[in-house]
């Protein structure tokens, strides 16, 4: 079992919807990153969280540390929020790397 | 700057040919990474330097050799690589190694090993 899980591994969407991605973790984290990768490779870094809720423009992100899960919302999504999400988790036991999920690819169809 | 520069975009090599790529960041950061990410998989870290000194190496092979001239600098060195090797590799950098440190990413070089 991995120690960071993301679901859903697919997501399409119609332009507009309400878009959420969920994120559950295993192991005893200092932090959780949401990561936006477009097509082509660049990784931009959406929030960094370490309790209750962050919120930029249309996204906002989530955490329960008590539940061990963090869900990104996106508001209204549009053709350009189409890329790949990613949940990361710092560990300090493992010297505070960063420990990836799989990542959700998301389409918005206009 | 708040930006995280890779050189080269694209390097297409063959397994005997030697090559470096660079990365270099401007933000006074002093923790610097490579991460190997394989087609439809989330990125693997490799090294990281810490204060310009290695502090972390992910069991990398030797043919990946990686370099921190200065604060601003970081490269890899390939020689000898594999086609298994072909990748993006992501450079990132962060104030410091410890937790809750945002990491810049470059926009990575994509590697092609013939």
């Amino acid at each position: 079992k991995n120690e960071v899980e993301q679901s859903p591994q697919n997501l399409t969407a119609q332009e507009g919807e309400f878009i959420t991605i969920n994120c559950s973790y295993s192991v005893g984290i200092s932090a959780l990153h949401w990561l936006q990768q477009h097509p082509g490779g660049g990784i931009v870094s959406l929030f960094m969280l370490s309790s209750g809720k962050k919120k930029h423009g249309r996204l906002i992100a989530t955490i329960n540390i008590q539940e061990k899960h963090s869900s990104l919302h996106i508001t209204a999504s549009h053709p350009r929020d189409s890329a790949v999400y990613i949940c990361a988790v710092e560990v300090s036991l493992y010297g505070n790397k960063l420990v990836f999920g799989a990542g959700t690819i998301l389409r918005v169809k206009s | 700057d708040t930006e995280v520069t890779q050189t080269p975009k694209h390097l297409v090599m063959g397994m005997t040919n030697k090559k470096s790529l660079k990365c270099e960041q401007h933000m006074g950061h002093r923790a610097m990474y490579w991460y190997k990410q394989k087609a439809k998989k989330p990125p693997e870290l490799m090294f990281v330097y810490s204060y310009e000194k290695l502090s972390i190496n992910e069991s990398v092979p030797s043919r990946f050799s990686p370099e921190c001239p200065n604060s601003s600098l970081l490269n890899l060195h390939l020689h000898a690589l594999q086609p298994e090797d072909s990748a993006l590799y992501l450079c990132a950098s962060s104030q410091v190694h410890n937790s809750y440190n945002e990491q810049f990413f470059g926009p990575g070089t994509r590697l092609t090993v013939l």
